[in-house]
Order: C-alpha cells, then sequence, then structure tokens
C-alpha cells in the first residue's frame, strides 16, 4: 500500500483538461518537494514536474503542478494522445527517511 | 550522451542472491546521489534505495531494509544493488537513477531497467 494516494484512473478526451490528485501527511507532501513522473509501459520514466510546479527543459507547458497543504495535483491541459501513460507524484518522507510514490494514476485520452 | 545501463538481472531461487550493476556516463557521477527504484509486474513504482555522493550514506524502503544493500565505486562509474534472502514479491524490473541537486533532489535521469523474477 502506497504512502501517497492517488485515484487509480482519470480519462478525457482530446484537447480536455485533467487533474490528477496525490495525497499525503504532513510528514511528506506537507512538509517537502513533490514531483511528478510520466511512465509509458515498457520505457523508462520520465521527470515531468519537479518542486511542486516546476518543468524541466522540453517539458510542454500543458503540464502544470501545484500544492496545498497535504496534497498535491498534476495538471495536463489540451489533452493529446500521447499523454495516455502512468503518473505518479513522489516526495521525501521525514518519518520514514525516505522517499515514497503515489499509487499511480493510469491517464486514457478516449 | 548521459546514460545509466543497468546489468546483473535473471531468475533467482526464493532464498538466493543477486547483484546489480549499473553503469554510468556522460556525466560526472560522483556528482549526484543515485538510487534504485523498482516496478512489480502489474504494479506500481517503488523506491528502493538510495546513497549519496560519496557513498556515505544509505537510505532503504522498510520492504528491503537488512537485505538490500547500496554501493557504488566512483572510480568505476557504477552503481551497485546486492539483493540478498530474494522472496518472490521482489520479483520486478529494477530501475537505476539519477538524482539531480539542482533539479530539487528529483530523479531526472533513468536506466532502461532489468528484470529480476524470484521463482523456484
Amino acid at each position: 500500500q502506497s504512502v501517497l494516494t492517488q485515484p487509480p484512473s482519470a480519462s478525457g478526451t482530446p484537447g480536455q483538461r485533467v487533474t490528477i490528485s496525490c495525497s499525503g501527511t504532513s510528514s511528506n507532501i506537507g512538509r517537502n518537494n513533490v514531483h511528478w513522473y510520466q511512465h509509458v509501459p515498457g520505457t523508462a520514466p520520465k521527470l515531468l514536474i519537479y518542486r511542486i510546479n516546476q518543468r524541466p527543459s522540453g517539458v510542454p507547458d500543458r503540464f502544470s503542478g501545484s500544492k496545498s497543504g497535504t496534497s498535491a495535483s498534476l495538471a495536463i491541459s489540451g489533452l493529446r494522445s500521447e499523454d495516455e501513460a502512468d503518473y505518479y507524484c513522489v516526495a521525501w518522507d521525514d518519518s520514514l527517511s525516505g522517499k515514497v510514490f503515489g499509487s499511480g494514476t493510469k491517464v486514457t485520452v478516449l | 550522451e548521459v546514460q545509466l545501463v543497468e546489468s546483473g538481472g535473471g531468475l533467482v531461487k526464493p532464498g538466493g542472491s543477486l547483484r546489480l550493476s549499473c553503469a554510468a556516463s556522460g556525466f560526472t557521477f560522483s556528482s549526484y546521489s543515485m538510487n534504485w527504484v523498482r516496478q512489480a509486474p502489474g504494479k506500481g513504482l517503488e523506491w528502493v534505495s538510495s546513497i549519496t555522493t560519496s557513498g556515505g550514506y544509505t537510505y532503504s524502503a522498510e520492504s528491503v531494509k537488512g537485505r538490500f544493500t547500496i554501493s557504488r565505486d566512483n572510480a568505476k562509474t557504477s552503481l551497485y544493488l546486492q539483493m540478498n534472502s530474494l522472496r518472490a514479491e521482489d520479483t520486478a524490473v529494477y530501475y537505476c537513477v539519477r538524482e539531480s541537486t539542482s533539479l530539487a533532489d528529483s530523479f531526472d535521469i533513468w536506466g532502461q531497467g532489468t528484470m529480476v523474477t524470484v521463482s523456484s
């Protein structure tokens, strides 16, 4: 069972906006940075958002992140077919002294 | 080109041992903390272990503490994961991952992964 909770699935039609939540506690999201990763099965995961809302070079601005209290969110606007993937949030957990991943959300483009 | 290449995966019996290796190239390996992350079949990603630049500090998930040991050889630009007392639930693809301080300690470079299967 993952320390960070995400909805198992999300979906939308091309062009729509999809939001994925990541719920944690005061020992992880509440006091530490949150990062987001995109994972297409069979390939290496890719860093999408770091430090809550920063995009690495090459990541389109359709992807955005936010955080409020002990929860974080990833938003994908202008949904495209190539966005079909699994998405994971990650944070450092002070109580566990380690990184914790979210349970993952599978995004489907209808 | 920045690259991480894992090796050492395979089939091992429960209770057995395996050592994974990760060859790094294209960057100053000794300047980065490194990690292992795994994904069991049909499951999500799970952080396994991390090691600081000099190897002075290591951290591991509760699920592998006392069984897995992460280490590195900066002269050989290589990362290792010694896995002992393997269990069926350790079956997974194991990824070697670079941690970037300039990107708030996020995982910015991933290898392609190596499969470990624990089965009798």
